[in-house]
């Protein structure tokens, strides 16, 4: 069976502080992993799609990294408004683009 | 462009009572996909369609939930009779189409559905 786990399940930042959020997997075979953001009250916002280990991909403060089992969100000087839940979804080799999700990171940056 | 309507927003329901939701996907877009979101877990997908022809609803509870897509374009979802248990956020998205080498899914708002 496929699983996503995420952690840490929360991580309170102060502005300027930066870290990583981690999303491990287990599939039979990886055809792709997808990074999502989830504001209050609205639903998940697409951030990044890997297809393979060790491809990068940046958008803004965020970096989305991927080995054989797992993927990393480095977030580089956060700001308040990066403030959300973010969500690691994996789609199988063989899928209907049937995504699996992990239960995401709630992250918090304080001013 | 316009991305994916749903409504209502939100719904308080009695249990044993019935219930719909509307979703409106991006144009163009073949693969329309309806999740169920429990509160502090991830999505999870129930039923997924391309055009008008179901993919694969194999986590979708059929003794209560219904869902069809007619005309290939909007999607109705349906539970009937709810459950305290459905209490969830339901979500609808859409994808540009199963055979497109980027087939990344757009999301809607979703509807808070609650039954007391």
């Amino acid at each position: 069976e496929d699983q996503v786990t995420q952690s840490p399940e929360a991580l309170r930042l102060q502005e300027g502080e930066s870290s990583s959020l981690n999303c491990s997997y287990t599939v039979s075979g990886l055809r792709g992993l997808f990074w999502y953001r989830q504001d209050p009250g609205k639903g998940p916002e697409f951030l990044f799609t890997l297809y393979s280990a060790g491809e990068e991909k940046e958008k803004e403060r965020l970096k989305a990294t991927l080995t054989k089992k797992e993927s990393f969100l480095h977030i580089t000087a956060p700001k308040p408004e990066d403030s959300a839940t973010y969500l690691c979804a994996v789609l199988p080799l063989g899928s209907n683009y049937k995504l699996t999700f992990g239960k995401g990171t709630l992250l918090t940056v304080n001013p | 462009e316009a991305g994916v309507a749903q409504s209502p927003r939100y719904k308080i329901i009695e249990k044993r009572q019935s219930v719909a939701f509307w979703c409106n996907p991006i144009s163009g877009h073949a693969t329309l996909y309806w999740y169920q979101q429990i509160l502090g877990q991830g999505p999870k997908l129930l039923i997924q369609f391309q055009n008008n022809g179901v993919v694969d609803d194999s986590q979708l509870p059929k003794d209560r939930f219904s869902a069809e897509r007619l005309k290939g374009v909007d999607s109705t979802l349906k539970i009937q009779p709810a459950k305290l248990e459905d209490s969830a956020v339901y979500l609808c998205a859409s994808s540009l189409d199963l055979g497109a080498s980027r087939n990344e899914q757009f999301f809607g708002p979703g509807t808070r559905l609650t039954v007391l």
